[in-house]
């Protein structure tokens, strides 16, 4: 019920391309699900999030894709770079206040 | 968002002693949570850490293993006693900054090695 399921693990993708990383949920009760990027030797730093009363969200060159029905969700970097290369997870949670379950993450390289 | 610093940033232990490592943040904070990141892995929720009273765990986590104290708003201590290279892992502080913002906050982390 509290699991978070990304994928894929590892994802190599070329510059300018479009990153896609996955993530399903089990626990319906969830209404928040931030994705982080964390770079090497640093804490995770929030990304861009989105509550299940809408379908999309998009800020800069990355957006949410949200499917409440499926229950699933996923991030697209658009335009890829190599500075994006870091690692990205995504999680959930059920109401403010509680901690986030986190997905096992994805670690993205981009090539030049 | 808050500026959230801990300390110390790295530390290499000995088997059986113990390391408290401090959380600060920046501004007035709801909610305080501790984290584990082993190497490679993702992160797993300790406990959260309240204010003015007992430190609420998660299962696989007690209290005589990692003692929390949380004496106001801005700050909070964890603690990893009795050390086993088994503890080796990134030790992180989040804040909730604004109560049902949902938005949380990731401090820079603490890397202990115990050998």
């Amino acid at each position: 019920q509290q699991q978070v399921k990304q994928s894929p693990q590892s994802l190599i993708v070329q510059k300018g391309g479009i990153s896609i990383i996955n993530c399903a949920y089990e626990n319906t009760a969830f209404d928040y699900f931030p994705w982080y990027q964390q770079f090497p030797g640093k804490g995770p730093a929030l990304l861009i999030a989105i509550r299940p009363d809408v379908s999309e969200k998009k800020e800069g060159r990355f957006t949410i894709s949200f499917n409440k029905s499926a229950k699933q969700f996923s991030l697209h970097i658009m335009d890829s770079q190599p500075g994006d290369s870091a690692t990205y997870f995504c999680a959930g949670r059920n109401q403010a206040g509680t901690a986030l379950i986190f997905g096992k993450g994805t670690t993205l390289s981009v090539s030049s | 968002s808050a500026v959230i610093s801990q300390k110390p940033s790295r530390d290499i232990c000995q088997r059986g002693t113990s390391l408290t490592i401090q959380c600060q943040v920046d501004s007035q904070v709801t909610m305080m949570f501790w984290y584990r990141q082993q190497p490679g892995q993702s992160l797993t929720l300790i406990a959260t850490a309240n204010q003015g009273s007992e430190a609420t765990y998660e299962s696989g986590f007690v209290i005589d293993k990692f003692p929390i104290s949380r004496p106001n708003l801005t700050f909070s201590t964890l603690t990893v006693s009795n050390m086993s290279p088994e503890d080796s892992s990134i030790y992180l502080c989040s804040v909730e900054t604004v109560r049902g913002s949902y938005e949380q906050y990731f401090g820079p982390g603490t890397r202990l090695t115990v050998t």
